[in-house]
């Protein structure tokens, strides 16, 4: 099977404006999560997506947003970007249907560089 | 709340020799996975090893394994054999359970980097 991928690896841009990820999972996995990576706060959950519905949510303010299509690909989209939103954005997936632990799966990242 | 340490920031083990790394954990949980990744340059998270708290036996992956202390939540990585491909960042990740939905997301360390020796 082929493995998560996401688009675009690489972007910058200016502060205020908006921006869009994508994320396709893994053919069968239904669930998407999406985390950010910076050098000072680490790996943060951001949120998780299953059968096109917000199943869990991590603590960002709501200019982070996501949604998931029937397909499972998923977008996350950030708007009014701030300095502090340069980031490497992974997402990952799993085949997780409910309350069992599965093993995450994750993208090659999408890095943001806000100027 | 959920947490987990990785004391080690960095370390370094030379080419063949073997290396542990260390991380502790808190949950209230009784079953459950724990994971460790790691992050090449590449920044790709690559998952190592899982060990499920329930089982006594220490997971095992090639020239990976750990030694889980459940009683004490203690969940090292050691890698035998250590090959220049091993240096990276390595995470440890414990779930934690979400309330409302019972639904797990993966609380990570914030890493070891490994550097390798020639």
């Amino acid at each position: 099977k082929a493995g998560v991928t996401q688009t675009p690896r690489y972007l910058i841009k200016t502060r205020g404006q908006q921006v869009t990820l994508s994320c396709s999972p893994i053919s069968g996995h239904r669930s998407v999560s999406w985390y950010q990576q910076t050098p000072g706060q680490g790996l943060q959950f951001l949120f998780e997506y299953f059968s096109e519905t917000q199943r869990n949510k991590g603590n960002f303010p709501g200019r982070f947003s996501g949604r998931q299509f029937s397909n499972s690909r998923s977008e996350m989209n950030v708007s009014t970007l701030e300095l502090g939103d340069s980031a490497l954005y992974l997402c990952a997936s799993t085949d997780s249907v409910g309350q069992t632990q599965e093993t995450q799966y994750f993208g090659p990242g999408t890095r943001l560089l806000v100027l | 709340a959920q947490t987990v340490t990785q004391s080690q920031p960095e370390m370094s083990v030379q080419e063949a020799e073997t290396v542990t790394l260390s991380c502790t954990y808190d949950t209230s949980e009784s079953d459950y996975y724990l994971f460790w990744y790691k992050q090449p340059p590449s920044r790709q998270m690559i998952l190592v090893i899982r060990q499920e708290a329930y089982k006594q036996q220490n997971a095992t992956e090639n020239r990976f394994s750990v030694n889980f202390q459940k009683a004490a939540k203690s969940f090292s990585l050691k890698i035998s054999d250590s090959q220049l491909g091993d240096a990276a960042m390595y995470f440890c990740a414990p779930p934690n359970r979400f309330i409302m939905t019972g639904t797990y997301k993966y609380i990570f360390g914030t890493g070891t980097r490994l550097k390798v020796l020639a």
